[in-house]
């Protein structure tokens, strides 16, 4: 069965930091990944997405998340972050064409 | 264009009611999914219409979960007889096809059992 695991459940940063989210998957087959973020009182929202070619994807807001085929992660990234990048993020992966799977969530706090 | 939409937004109801929630999906889009989030979890998946068949039901919790969708367009998720622990967000997703296209979310409706 698949499985998506993110690693922190709350993150604390300064805006201007530089922030990583980590998750990692236990699938047998190809994997679809993505990240999907909710601002507070706002729904799910695609951030980025993998289906294939490059490993490094880009997506929206200045976020980019990379594939490691190896290690089974897809780390999500921004250089510098700002008081609206205040969300939760939730790593996923589809299965069977249309299952998504999600993680748990990371709730990302900015301080200005 | 119009997104994913749920109704009612929010949902208080007795244990032992039945309730009734409704996604309609985007315009055009043949792939519809329900999803529940518990407080402080992860995304669950309920069920996945292709059309208005539904080829998986695996993720319904018990027999008290029920969905129907009307060819291409509306869905309900049907909760007879409502326990505690099926307080809950229930989201909606939406998808041009099955394979390779991105799920659009609406906004959820909240269920809480008292």
């Amino acid at each position: 069965a698949q499985s998506v695991s993110q690693h922190n459940h709350h993150v604390i940063l300064s805006e201007a930091a530089s922030l990583e989210l980590g998750c990692n998957y236990s699938y047998g087959g190809t994997v679809n990944l993505f990240w999907y973020v909710q601002y507070p009182g706002q729904h799910l929202q695609l951030l980025l997405k993998y289906f294939s070619g490059d490993p490094l994807v880009k997506g929206i807001k200045g976020f980019e998340a990379e594939f490691i085929k190896s290690k089974f992660s897809f780390n999500l990234r921004k250089p510098s972050v700002q008081w609206s990048d205040t969300a939760e993020y939730f790593c996923a992966l589809i299965s069977n064409d249309y299952k998504l799977s999600f993680g748990a969530g990371t709730t990302v706090t900015v301080r200005a | 264009g119009a997104g994913v939409s749920q109704s009612p937004s929010n949902k208080v109801t007795e244990k032992g009611k039945d309730v009734e929630l409704r996604c309609d999906p985007i315009s055009g889009h043949t792939a519809l999914y329900w999803y529940r989030q518990r407080l402080g979890q992860g995304l669950e998946f309920l069920i996945y219409f292709q059309g208005n068949s539904a080829p998986d039901k695996s993720g319904l919790p018990s027999d008290r979960f029920s969905a129907e969708r009307t060819g291409e367009s509306v869905s309900t998720l049907t909760i007879q007889r409502t326990q505690q622990e099926d307080s809950a967000v229930y989201l909606c997703a939406s998808s041009l096809g099955r394979q390779g296209y991105e799920q659009y979310f609406g906004p959820g409706t909240r269920l809480t059992v008292t």
